[in-house]
């Protein structure tokens, strides 16, 4: 069994819809990550959050310690968003980081 | 700031040949990961420095990978010799902690897509 879970593993949207990426851990954490790549390109950090909601632009994060589940919601989605996105958690004790597989997200215009 | 560079970014080779890829970290930063991505999966950690000791290389395949960070700066991966099932991104990461903190964020590399033929 996987410590990371996420779902969907793939998603296609219309552009304009709100999406959601959900996460769900089973270890103990220090905090969890959300991660972009682009095809071909590197990951990039978009938040990492210990408690309760983050936001940047159209990008909003949210963890709920207590069920070891957080999402990743996306506004006014665009074509420009088509990435995998990931989840990572670090554990509690020690420097481990557990990664889901991703999210494969396409945006159609 | 630069962020962590990797290279090459591209390699295709022959099974049995050797490979090997390159990493500067961010500076400063005293943590350095490597990681493996297969295609449609996450990353998955192959070893972990923390300044030039090598802390965390359980998941490191010690008959054919060996790697390196003799200053705890930059830091080399290699494979030899490379089989089929080797061809994958490799992924270079760093992050400015120290051992005991947990929870730091980390800063990828572009990393090295690798074709074994």
């Amino acid at each position: 069994k996987n410590e990371v879970e996420q779902s969907p593993q793939n998603l296609t949207a219309q552009e304009g819809e709100f999406i959601t990426i959900n996460c769900s851990y089973s270890v103990g954490i220090s905090a969890l990550h959300w991660l972009q790549q682009h095809p071909g390109g590197g990951i990039v950090s978009l938040f990492m959050l210990s408690s309760g909601k983050k936001k940047h632009g159209r990008l909003i994060a949210t963890i709920n310690i207590q069920e070891k589940h957080s999402s990743l919601h996306i506004t006014a989605s665009h074509p420009r968003d088509s990435a995998v996105y990931i989840c990572a958690v670090s554990k509690d004790t020690g420097n481990q980081f557990y990664f889901g597989t991703g999210t494969s997200l396409t945006v159609i215009p | 700031e630069a962020g962590v560079v990797q290279s090459p970014r591209y390699k295709i080779i022959e099974k049995k040949q050797p490979v090997a890829f390159w990493c500067n970290p961010i500076s400063g930063h005293n943590t350095l990961y490597w990681y493996r991505q297969n295609l449609g999966q996450g990353p998955e950690l192959l070893i972990r420095y923390e300044n030039e000791e090598a802390v965390d290389d359980s998941q490191l395949p010690k008959d054919r990978f060996s790697a390196e960070r003799l200053k705890g700066v930059d830091s080399t991966l290699k494979i030899q010799p490379a089989e089929l099932g080797d061809s994958a991104v490799y992924l270079c990461a760093s992050s400015l902690e120290s051992s005991g903190r947990a929870g730091n964020e980390q800063f990828f590399g572009p990393g090295t897509r690798l074709t074994v033929l």
